[in-house]
């Protein structure tokens, strides 16, 4: 009962470059849209959130571009760092359910 | 403030056993959600306790239940373990239910292996 689809499964990329993750949702009752990140050894921790209202969220070096129509959401890592190189969550929410993306793999080489 | 903790941290069970698994939430929080995290997979949510109540439960059969104590605390217990049920169980805290409007705070999680 997989309602959020999440790609690539891995990423790699050079210090400096932009990474980008993809999302697609099912249920359009979803309300809430995070994004998680998780390094070994520690639970997920929130990056950054939007709600389906805005197309567009930025915090930093991540944004994330929401279309409500496509039900699809991806997050951006500008100037990627090797400290980023985690494993990154998408989620989807309404009222007290929250569902999870498969999880990306994100390793930024120096 | 110590944030989301959990206990164990690790945990080996062999195949029909039962284990409990803790949960103390961040201070200041009243909420606790428990999911399962297989290896190369996003968290599953199993269930989320407020006012020691189950609110809401996801696709895990009865063999998972939960109990939440009048300090906020938690346990999940698993009866009759399944190779299966190997995976790490996260627990996450928050104020209030509506996790919409209330972040999720995750403890580091508990890693369960049943042989």
């Amino acid at each position: 009962q997989q309602q959020v689809k999440q790609s690539p499964q891995s990423l790699i990329v050079q210090k400096g470059g932009i990474s980008i993750i993809n999302c697609a949702y099912e249920n359009t009752a979803f309300d809430y849209f995070p994004w998680y990140q998780q390094f070994p050894g520690k639970g997920p921790a929130l990056l950054i959130a939007i709600r389906p209202d805005v197309s567009e969220k930025k915090e930093g070096r991540f944004t994330i571009s929401f279309n409500k129509s496509a039900k699809q959401f991806s997050l951006h890592i500008m100037d990627s760092q090797p400290g980023d190189s985690a494993t990154y969550f998408c989620a989807a929410s309404k009222s007290n359910d929250m569902r999870f993306g498969a999880g990306t793999r994100l390793t930024v080489k120096p | 403030d110590a944030g989301v903790t959990q206990s164990p941290t690790h945990l080996i069970k062999t195949r029909g056993q039962q284990v409990t698994l803790r949960c103390s939430p961040k201070s200041g929080h009243d909420t606790v959600s428990w999911y399962q995290q297989a290896l190369g997979q996003g968290p599953q949510f199993i269930f989320q306790y407020y006012e020691e109540e189950e609110r809401q439960r996801g696709n895990f059969p009865d063999r998972f239940s939960g109990h939440q104590f009048p300090n906020y605390s938690s346990e999940l217990n698993v009866n009759a373990l399944l190779l299966g049920d190997s995976a790490l169980y996260l627990c996450a805290s928050s104020y209030g239910t509506a996790l919409t409007y209330n972040e999720q705070f995750f403890g580091p999680g508990t890693r369960l292996t049943v042989l």
